[in-house]
C-alpha cells in the first residue's frame, strides 16, 4: 500500500531562514510520481512541482529546492530565505497506479508560517 | 486559459438534505477527479473521469456518494442524506492528456466547496 508521511506538522521560523519540509514515501510501484503542492491561506492548493521516479536529479526553482533520494525513499523541499508570503500548509503527494488515473496520495501537510 | 472553477462555494445544509456540488475542468483536460478535505488532513481521493467515463469508484465514502461527468466537460457530485460526518471541503482538479506519461500529469486543483451540515 502506498504512504506519504510528512512527520513535521507545524514550523515557525523568521523571515530569511532557511526551512526544509520532509517528506518520506511508501510504494511497491518501480515507477511512480512525486508532486508537492502548496495550501495558502486563501485555500486553493497549488502545484509546485513534479518528479518521476527514474529522474534523481535535484531541481531548484528560485528560491525552492527539493532534493530527491530514492534510497531513502524521500523527497524533501527546501525554502531558503522564506518571506511572509510562504507561510502556508504544504503537501507532499504520490501518485497512484493508472487503475486508480494517477490519483494523488497526499501526506497530513506541514504548516509553515513564516513572521517578520 | 481559465482555471479549474466549483459551485458554490460554500453550502450549509440540514443532516438528511441532498446536496450537489458542480466542477468545471480547465478546457480540454480530459481527466478529472473528486477529493475530500477535512480539518488538518491532505485531500482524500474520491472518484476520477476520463472524459465521460467514470473509472474508479470504489474509494467513494459510501452509497450516499456519487458523481457524473455527462458530456466529459463538467462533473457534479452528489451527497445524499447527508451527515454531519460528511463536513468538509470537496475539491475537483483536473489534467491533461499530454503528450508524455500519464501519471507524470500534474492536477490542477478549484477552490473547493465547503460543505458544513447542521
Amino acid at each position: 500500500a502506498q504512504k506519504v508521511t510528512q512527520a513535521q506538522t507545524e514550523i515557525s521560523v523568521v523571515e530569511k531562514e532557511d526551512v526544509t519540509l520532509d517528506c518520506v514515501y511508501e510504494t511497491r510501484d518501480t515507477t511512480y510520481y512525486l508532486f508537492w503542492y502548496k495550501q495558502p491561506p486563501s485555500g486553493e492548493l497549488v502545484f509546485l512541482i513534479r518528479r518521476n521516479s527514474f529522474d534523481e536529479q535535484n531541481e531548484i526553482s528560485g528560491r525552492y529546492s527539493w532534493n530527491f533520494q530514492k534510497s531513502t525513499s524521500s523527497f524533501n523541499f527546501t525554502i531558503t530565505a522564506s518571506q511572509v508570503v510562504d507561510s502556508a500548509v504544504y503537501f507532499c503527494a504520490l501518485s497512484e497506479p493508472f487503475n486508480s488515473g494517477y490519483a494523488l496520495n497526499f501526506g497530513k501537510g506541514t504548516s509553515l508560517l513564516v513572521t517578520p | 486559459d481559465t482555471g479549474v472553477s466549483q459551485d458554490p462555494r460554500h453550502k450549509i445544509t440540514k443532516r438528511g438534505q441532498n446536496v450537489t456540488f458542480r466542477c468545471d475542468p480547465i478546457s480540454e483536460h480530459n481527466r478529472l477527479y473528486w477529493y475530500r478535505q477535512t480539518l488538518g488532513q491532505g485531500p482524500e481521493f474520491l472518484t476520477y473521469f476520463q472524459n465521460e467515463a467514470q473509472l474508479e469508484k470504489s474509494r467513494l465514502l459510501s452509497d450516499r456518494f456519487s458523481a457524473e461527468r455527462p458530456k466529459g466537460s463538467f462533473s457534479t457530485l452528489e451527497i445524499q442524506r447527508t451527515e454531519q460526518g460528511d463536513s468538509a471541503m470537496y475539491l475537483c482538479a483536473s489534467s491533461s492528456p499530454g503528450s508524455g506519461l500519464a501519471g507524470s500529469y500534474e492536477q490542477y486543483f478549484g477552490p473547493g466547496t465547503r460543505l458544513t451540515v447542521t
